[in-house]
């Protein structure tokens, strides 16, 4: 069973617009994070934001900020004022048993986000 | 503050030749994976280790071995390269900023198989 969905395989987002990558996941393990990475056309993943199962309020990092919908499984990254170098692929990842050393990072198939100037 | 090393950055191989792709982290980070990245697949687990001398399987596992000798370094070896293990390989190190318990990724390893 696919534990992360990203159901968006591309978007289009105007420049200074805010835009909304959507992100639900699966689990029947009461510790759980949330993670979202950022892979630019250059290759590399890069760590945006995270949250974790027991957090009581929404994680923000800068123009990042995570919308947590426990209820619902949902874990959507919102990115604020889209500026032309947020145009990457974004993934949302999981990690189950948060206590466990070995909890593995699964990750979703990604979406493409283009900013229009 | 290099971070997660991997090298090379591209290699080709023809089928049946076995390599080695390095991982170095200097973060003292105790948990370190390795993954492939396929077209639409997302990253896929291939082997993990949660410390020195102790090694166990991902999701994708089979025609690779890994070691872990010492805390830096985790290896990814291709026993016999096929045409299916084209993809860009990735290694990372789990470790804590602040409170949160973060995963960071290196460049990672373009593979070609002929």
């Amino acid at each position: 069973a696919q534990k992360i969905t990203q159901t968006q395989p591309g978007m289009f987002v105007q420049e200074k617009e805010a835009v909304t990558l959507d992100c639900t996941y699966d689990t029947s393990d009461p510790s759980y994070g949330l993670f979202w990475y950022k892979q630019p056309s250059s290759g590399e993943m890069i760590f945006l934001i995270y949250q974790g199962s027991y957090d009581q309020q929404n994680a923000t990092e800068g123009r990042y900020s995570l919308n947590f919908q426990k209820a619902r499984k949902s874990a959507n990254l919102v990115i604020s004022a889209s500026q032309l170098g947020d145009s990457a692929m974004y993934f949302c990842a999981m990690r189950e048993d948060l206590y466990n050393q070995g909890g593995k990072l699964i990750f979703g198939q990604g979406t493409e986000l283009s900013v229009k100037p | 503050n290099a971070g997660v090393t991997q090298t090379p950055k591209f290699q080709v191989l023809k089928t049946g030749q076995s390599m080695t792709l390095q991982c170095a982290q200097d973060m003292n980070h105790e948990y370190m994976s390795w993954y492939r990245q396929d077209p639409g697949m997302g990253l896929r687990l291939i082997h993990y280790s949660v410390g020195a001398g102790i090694t166990d399987q991902g999701e994708v596992p089979n025609g690779y071995n890994v070691s872990r000798s010492t805390t830096e370094d985790f290896p990814l070896r291709l026993l016999s390269a096929a045409p299916s293990q084209t993809s860009v390989y990735f290694c990372a190190s789990r470790g804590y900023s602040g409170s949160k318990n973060i995963q960071y990724f290196g460049a990672g390893t373009r593979l070609s198989v002929l």
